[in-house]
């Protein structure tokens, strides 16, 4: 959805390095969610933001943390990346008011060497 | 936790025929139950969605349905196209209760690759 965006759409780096991954929405919705997607294990939770004051720990929180800018930016932070956090990385929006529907960024490759 | 299985992993089917995908999950409580579908390079888009108190649901060639007691929910396509080669996922979630929770924290199915075959 071009109303969800991700940067940098790939990004390649070395064990132990800081990374942080962008991710902005013009959708105005208040809730934010980091996915993780790894073949054969499907999508899972990372983080997700109700709002700019909060923030909550998915399934898979260890090694990552994130920061909510505004309302419409909110990003994830491998502190010392390691190489099995090589994964495809979404970012989502939803406006629970509205629906249930996650409306889902294009995505980020890291590949950690 | 919400466990979601999902088969098959990978399913071809010729065009024109249709195609059925089966996810089980674990909770009981588990209320509301998306499909989505992901393109190449894109990120999922939800096709259709299905709460508890729903035994059914269709929208044009796709359609969903629930066994609550069974605990499991399946997705049919019908008069497949090219363009529904993509992988698909299910996913369950519970609704926390009160005001400020809804049906955010979805947990997703290992995903199904199906292919058209022309």
């Amino acid at each position: 959805d071009a109303d969800v965006t991700q940067t940098p759409r790939n990004r390649i780096t070395k064990t132990g390095k800081r990374i942080m991954l962008e991710c902005s929405q013009t959708k105005g919705h208040d809730r934010m969610y980091w996915y993780r997607q790894d073949p054969g294990l499907g999508l899972r939770l990372i983080y997700y933001s109700f709002d700019v004051k909060d923030i909550n720990k998915g399934e898979i929180s260890d090694g990552y943390s994130v920061s909510r800018q505004a309302q419409a930016k909110f990003s994830l932070s491998l502190e010392s990346a390691i190489p099995n956090q090589t994964a495809l990385y979404f970012c989502a929006t939803s406006d629970p008011g509205t629906s249930d529907t996650q409306y889902f960024g294009p995505g980020t490759r890291l590949t950690v060497l | 936790g919400e466990n979601v299985e999902q088969h098959p992993s990978t399913l071809s089917v010729q065009e024109g025929d249709s195609a059925v995908i089966k996810c089980t999950y674990s909770d009981s409580a588990s209320n509301y139950f998306p499909w989505y579908k992901q393109e190449l390079g894109k990120g999922p888009q939800l096709i259709i969605d299905i709460r508890s108190n729903v035994g059914e649901k269709k929208d044009q060639r796709i359609a969903v349905t629930l066994n609550k007691t069974a605990k499991h929910f399946s997705l049919h396509i019908t008069e497949t196209q090219p363009e529904d080669s993509a992988v698909y996922f299910c996913a369950a979630s519970s609704s926390g209760g009160g005001a400020n929770f809804g049906n955010e924290k979805l947990t997703f199915g290992t995903g199904t690759r199906l292919t058209i075959i022309p």
